[in-house]
């Protein structure tokens, strides 16, 4: 059974950090990572989708990557702001027979001025 | 597009009555997933279909759940009756298919916060 980790659960840094979220799965047998944001009382909104056959992407200041042999995802945030506080999730698609998406539990990111 | 509608937002019932949420996915995606989430049990996939047709159920936690996807623009999820523990926030999300065979980004709607007293 796919299991999603996020460590570490909360965050808080000063504004300007270069941060690194992580994300480990069990079962390396993946279709897709995909990194969602949600912000309080809100849905989620994808930030990155990294394919099985892909090492990373980027989005602006945000860089995935993605080591399936080791069951491994981090989210690189360079330069925080505070509009980046929020709740950062990962999920992967488990690849036979279902286009399930398992989530991580999430990691609370506060940036203060 | 407007992105993925759910109605209502809010609701709040008490506990042996029906409630119906409803979801628009995002015209041309084909694969529509309900979610709850909950501070005990974080995000969980309910059900999702794909071309209308219910494909994986084995998430909705009993038979007082029923999920239906009449047509391609309209989907509707179904607690009857419904009790304190079903309180939480349900999300609607879609995708598609890419050229490549592959599952896109899912598209999330707002959700519905449901409070049954």
């Amino acid at each position: 059974k796919q299991e999603v980790t996020q460590i570490p659960a909360a965050l808080s840094v000063p504004e300007g950090e270069n941060l690194v979220l992580n994300c480990s799965f069990t079962d390396s047998a993946i279709y897709n990572l995909q990194w969602f944001r949600q912000d309080p009382g809100k849905g989620l909104t994808s930030l990155l989708l990294i394919q099985s056959s892909q090492r990373e992407q980027t989005s602006g200041r945000l860089n995935a990557s993605l080591d399936k042999s080791s069951g491994r995802s981090t989210l690189y945030i360079a330069a925080s702001q505070p509009g980046d506080s929020a709740t950062y999730l990962c999920a992967v698609l488990i690849s036979y027979n279902t286009d399930k998406l398992i989530f991580g539990t999430g990691t609370r990111l506060q940036v203060f001025p | 597009d407007a992105g993925v509608i759910q109605s209502p937002r809010h609701e709040v019932t008490e506990m042996g009555q029906e409630v119906t949420l409803r979801c628009k996915p995002i015209s041309g995606h084909d694969y529509l997933f309900w979610y709850r989430q909950t501070m005990m049990r974080g995000l969980e996939l309910l059900i999702y279909f794909n071309n209308n047709v219910p494909i994986d159920d084995s998430g909705m936690p009993e038979d007082r759940f029923s999920a239906k996807m009449p047509n391609a623009s309209f989907s509707t999820l179904k607690i009857q009756p419904s009790e304190p523990r079903d309180s939480a926030v349900y999300f609607c999300a879609s995708s598609s298919r890419t050229s490549g065979n592959r599952l896109s980004e899912q598209y999330f709607g707002p959700g519905t916060r449901l409070t049954v007293t």
